[in-house]
């Protein structure tokens, strides 16, 4: 199994709709993260929570949400999706004291 | 000053062929380099990372630039091949500061036979 899990890997929906990615790993780390990947723009983040009752603002966190419902589960949420939200999402963790990011395989979103 | 450029876009190279990325930055705090690898319908992985404290790292076939006084870095694949094929992002970060890794743009590698 994945040290990091995304689901769903592919999502479809249309404008308006309310959309959760969710992600779960078994690595035991506090440190989660959202990340959004357009090309040409790299990886940008979106939230990213240090644990379970801390959660921190990203570089583009307009019209996203998160929640962080245990240690190993960290969602991000669209309320009301937008076509220039479709995008490659990840999920990452990291362990204090090493600045190494773990990837989960992305979800992809598409917003019509 | 948070921004990490990249080049090029894309890159195709040749069997046993020398693969060269760059990549440059503005802020002077940054003192952790990594670069990620990421293949079709995978997550980034980690490859190789440096600290400015070295001009220097090799691991196997890729080696690690680093410049600090331009404040650029390059990441070189030896021998490529085809198995290198992937996207390549370069990224800077103040190393106790995990919510502050800046990544570039990606670079696409095409390794042919």
């Amino acid at each position: 199994d994945a040290d990091v899990t995304q689901t769903p890997r592919n999502r479809i929906t249309k404008t308006g709709k309310r959309i959760m990615l969710e992600c779960s790993q078994t690595k035991g780390h506090d440190r989660m993260y959202w990340y959004r990947q357009d090309p040409g723009l790299g990886l940008r983040l979106i939230y990213y929570s240090f644990d379970v009752k801390d959660i921190n603002k990203g570089e583009i966190s307009d019209g996203y949400s998160v929640s962080r419902q245990a240690q190993a589960k960290f969602s991000l949420s669209l309320e009301s999706a937008i076509p220039n939200q479709t995008a490659l999402y990840f999920c990452a963790t990291s362990e204090p004291g090493a600045n190494v990011l773990t990837f989960g395989a992305g979800s992809r979103l598409t917003v019509l | 000053q948070q921004q990490v450029k990249q080049s090029p876009q894309s890159l195709i190279v040749q069997k046993g062929g020398i693969s060269i990325i760059n990549c440059a930055y503005e802020n002077t705090a940054f003192d952790y380099f990594p670069w990620y690898q990421q293949f079709p319908g995978k997550g980034p992985a980690l490859l190789i990372a440096i600290r400015p404290d070295v001009s220097e790292k090799k691991e196997g076939r890729f080696t690690i630039s680093f410049n600090k006084s331009a404040k650029q870095f390059s990441l070189h694949i030896m021998d490529s091949q085809p198995g290198d094929s992937a996207t390549y992002f370069c990224a800077a970060s103040v190393e106790t500061s995990y919510d502050k890794v800046i990544f570039g743009p990606g670079t696409s590698l095409s390794v042919i036979p």
